[in-house]
């Protein structure tokens, strides 16, 4: 069935670090693309969103490109802070309803 | 204001109790979610309400009622739950129904069951 999976973590990194977190996914046709964070203690916000391959999403620092080939949406980040601690989420459209994975907790430490 | 607010922040309730949980949004959105989500686990997609009206139930047991008064506010009624319904309950709305369409979410309300 249509899916989304993520790296487990958590990932652990110091302060200015490259992040990556490998998102790939399983589905018939091309849906969209979704990466939200969650802060502790708060709701989900989205931090990037790409509709169509070889699109690339990007937000605060973060970005992740839509790999048909691949079937990836890989979220990156070329130096983190400590403020990005938090649980990321990918997802995906599927059938009106967003599917996500089952996120990876960033620990950012300086 | 690109805001979802949720009322109340936490609530604790024993399995003979009757409670609601409130959503509030003015943005305009026309579509607007009930997720569950438990301790380091994704959101599940719990109700859809497309216009104010329920477009989608995810097989969700009838101790859960969800209402839509208007276009601005979800409820969330509880009755006789049981203690493995504990977790965050999250409130979301999008300015159209359809996946692709950015979901703004509330904080949430974390619900103790006893």
């Amino acid at each position: 069935g249509d899916s989304v999976t993520q790296m487990e973590g958590p990932v652990t990194l110091s302060e200015e670090a490259f992040l990556t977190i490998n998102c790939t996914y399983t589905a018939t046709g091309y849906p969209s693309l979704f990466w939200y964070v969650q802060y502790p203690g708060e709701g989900l916000q989205l931090l990037l969103k790409a509709t169509k391959a070889d699109d690339k999403g990007s937000n605060k620092g973060f970005e992740a490109t839509y790999r048909k080939e691949t079937t990836s949406f890989h979220l990156e980040k070329g130096s983190v802070q400590v403020s990005d601690s938090a649980v990321y989420f990918c997802a995906m459209e599927y059938g009106n309803k967003l599917v996500f994975g089952a996120g990876t907790i960033l620990r950012v430490k300086s | 204001d690109t805001e979802v607010t949720q009322t109340p922040k936490h609530l604790v309730m024993g399995m003979t109790n009757k409670k609601s949980l409130k959503c509030e949004q003015h943005m305009g959105h026309r579509a607007m979610y009930w997720y569950k989500q438990k301790a380091k686990k994704p959101p599940e997609l719990m109700f859809v309400y497309s216009y104010e009206k329920l477009s989608i139930n995810e097989s969700v047991p009838s101790r859960f009622s969800p209402e839509c008064p208007n276009s601005s506010l979800l409820n969330l009624h509880l009755h006789a739950l049981q203690p493995e319904d504990s977790a965050l309950y999250l409130c979301a709305s999008s300015q159209d129904p359809g996946a692709t369409y950015e979901q703004y979410f509330g904080p949430g309300t974390r619900l103790t069951v006893t």
